[in-house]
Order: structure tokens, then C-alpha cells, then sequence
């Protein structure tokens, strides 16, 4: 099926240094969201993305926090600086045009801040 | 406060038998359900989902709507080991907005 890949699958960085998670979404679809796990449980939302820009954010998703894709190439995610408690994994997920909106997710990019 | 709300947080059944896990959402809003599925280490994968009030079966998986209480369920008969993972509902408005996700069941099918 349809797969989006997730680039690290794991980082580690030092507490205020910036970091960079790269999705590769499924080819024709246009919305593409972050997602924040934190130790297996909940799947917290952080934010959107269409044709652009921002559609909606979260309450998580600080001014530290930035997402980006340009030219059509890997959706990403950079946090800079970054704060022991963005430690968590990352799903990026994607959907295609249809409002029936099945979200494809990546395996996750796991962040560990110390 | 949490807009959708998962019930129970774990679940342990044993292998043949019947998992049922609940899910309530507190905006009247929300039109669009999706049931998702993590094994560990992996990402979420669509289940199934559901739009409209009443029963839709897939294989041995059948969701139930009832908008008027905002209430949606998912059955899994003849459980497998395989079938052992976290699942969440996933609520939205219109489908192109934000999909909101309850905490999740953790689901256990004992051989």
C-alpha cells in the first residue's frame, strides 16, 4: 500500500540545538500533518498542511517549531531551539483530496533532547 | 479538555474470543470516524471507518456510530495474537481539518 517514509528514524541532539525531521509523503497526496507520541500513548496533534501553508496548529506547536515544503520535496518539521521536552516520536501522516480522510502515517522519527 | 475519549485504557482477551472498545466524543461537530491500529514501533494504520449511523462489518471488525450520542464502538470477533496493539479513534469535522485522537486502548489477545 500507499507508504510515507520518515527520515531519521532516530536522533539524538543536545538540549537548544536545532533538528530537522524529513517526511517523504505518499506521491499524489496534498495534506500532510505532525503527530507527537509520547512514550507509546497518546497521539497529540501538532500541525497541518496544505497547499503551502498552515492550516491548523496545536497548542504544542511552539513558536520553536516550523514546518516546511518546498518545491514538492520532503515535508519537514524543524525545532529550533530545542527543550528536553520535545523528546517524543514524530508521525508524519499524509491524505489525499478526498474528505473520507484516511491519514497514511510514517513509522515515526524518535527524538531524544538530553 | 480531551475531545475524544477512549474506554477502557487496556483490554486483555483471550485468542477466538470478543475485544469491544469504546469511544465518545464531546463535539457535536465531529461527523467523520476512524478507527487506527499501532503495533509497537510502528505507525498508526487506518482500521476502518465510519460515517454514518448504525453497523459497518469488515472481515471481523464491525464499528458502530450513533451520532445522537456521539458514541462509536469497535468489535473485533475471534480475536488473534495479532490482533494485540494499541488502537485509537480518530474524530474529525469535515475530514479535511485536523483528525483529533483519543488516548488509545491497549488491546492484548492471550494465547
Amino acid at each position: 500500500g500507499p507508504k510515507v517514509l520518515q527520515i531519521p528514524s532516530h536522533q539524538i541532539i543536545d538540549m537548544g540545538q536545532m533538528v530537522t525531521l524529513n517526511c517523504d509523503p505518499v506521491s499524489n497526496h496534498l495534506y500532510f500533518y505532525w503527530y507527537k507520541q509520547i512514550l507509546g500513548q497518546q497521539m497529540e496533534f501538532l500541525v497541518n498542511f496544505y497547499n503551502g501553508k498552515v492550516m491548523e496548529k496545536s497548542k504544542l506547536f511552539k513558536d520553536q517549531f516550523s514546518v516546511e515544503r518546498p518545491d514538492g520535496s520532503y515535508f519537514t518539521l524543524k525545532i529550533q531551539p530545542t527543550a528536553l521536552e520535545d523528546s517524543a516520536v514524530y508521525f508524519c501522516a499524509s491524505r489525499g483530496t478526498a474528505n473520507t480522510g484516511q491519514l497514511y502515517f510514517g513509522e515515526g522519527s524518535k527524538l531524544t533532547v538530553l | 479538555q480531551q475531545k475524544v475519549q477512549q474506554s477502557p485504557e487496556s483490554l486483555s482477551v483471550p485468542e477466538g474470543g470478543m475485544a469491544s472498545l469504546n469511544c465518545t466524543s464531546s463535539d457535536r461537530n465531529f461527523q467523520y470516524f476512524w478507527w487506527y491500529r499501532q503495533h509497537s514501533g510502528e505507525g498508526p494504520k487506518a482500521l476502518m471507518s465510519i460515517f454514518s449511523d448504525g453497523d459497518k462489518k469488515e472481515g471481523r471488525f464491525t464499528a458502530h456510530l450513533n451520532k445522537a450520542s456521539l458514541h462509536v464502538s469497535l468489535h473485533i470477533r475471534d480475536s488473534q495474537p495479532s490482533d494485540s496493539a494499541l488502537y485509537f479513534c480518530a474524530a474529525s469535522e469535515t475530514g479535511y481539518q485536523n483528525f483529533y485522537f483519543g488516548k488509545g486502548t491497549s488491546l492484548t489477545v492471550i494465547p
